[in-house]
């Protein structure tokens, strides 16, 4: 059974900082992975998809890696903002299209 | 907005009484996913569809929950004798199952709250 972990569930930076979200699966055996930010009683943005033949992807001053033979990715924020306050999910798709889901980060970035 | 779109967005209801949220998904995917949400955890699958078929239900689908896709177009979620542990945030996703590398859009989701 596929089991997807977040670590830190809870991370305050100031503003200007880089810093690195994990993400971790129990089963490499999966198409993609998925980061998406969540603001509070919202729903879900998708950030980036990295497929499983991949090794990362890019948008603005956001980068994910995704090592499938350790079973971990990394979403990397550049020089953080106080609008990317939020929760950061990462989700794994298996065969049948389903996203398993980490409990989330929330991430708080002090002006 | 994702093109996914959610019906009520919010819905106060008493232990007991019944419930339907409705999603809409983007017109063109096949595939519609509804996954539920709990305060501080990510979100947990319950079931999809592909076309008007439902192809997987999760576990935690109990019977007082069905969920249809009549014509394989909009899909309803119906929760019989609500209970206070079903309050949560009810999240609808669409993807077409043409690609394999197809992404899941998100619906704004319904949040329940079951008094």
């Amino acid at each position: 059974k596929q089991e997807v972990t977040q670590i830190p569930a809870a991370l305050s930076v100031p503003e200007g900082e880089n810093l690195v979200l994990n993400c971790s699966f129990t089963d490499s055996a999966i198409y993609n992975l998925q980061w998406f930010r969540q603001d509070p009683g919202k729903g879900l943005t998708s950030l980036l998809l990295i497929q499983s033949s991949q090794r990362e992807q890019t948008s603005g001053r956001l980068n994910a890696s995704l090592d499938k033979s350790s079973g971990r990715s990394t979403l990397y924020i550049a020089a953080s903002q106080p609008g990317d306050s939020a929760t950061y999910l990462c989700a794994v798709r298996g065969n049948t299209g389903k996203l398993i889901f980490g409990q989330g980060t929330t991430l708080q970035v002090k002006p | 907005d994702t093109g996914v779109s959610q019906d009520p967005r919010h819905k106060i209801t008493k232990r007991g009484q019944n419930v339907t949220f409705r999603c809409d998904p983007i017109s063109e995917h096949n595939r519609l996913y509804w996954y539920r949400q709990t305060l501080g955890q990510g979100p947990e699958f319950l079931t999809y569809f592909q076309n008007e078929a439902q192809l997987e239900k999760s576990r935690l689908l109990s019977d007082r929950f069905s969920a249809e896709r009549p014509k394989g177009s909009f899909s309803t979620l119906e929760i019989q004798r609500t209970e206070q542990g079903d309050s949560a945030m009810y999240l609808c996703a669409s993807r077409s199952s043409g690609r394999a590398d197809n992404e899941q859009y998100f619906g704004p989701g319904t949040r329940l709250t079951v008094t």
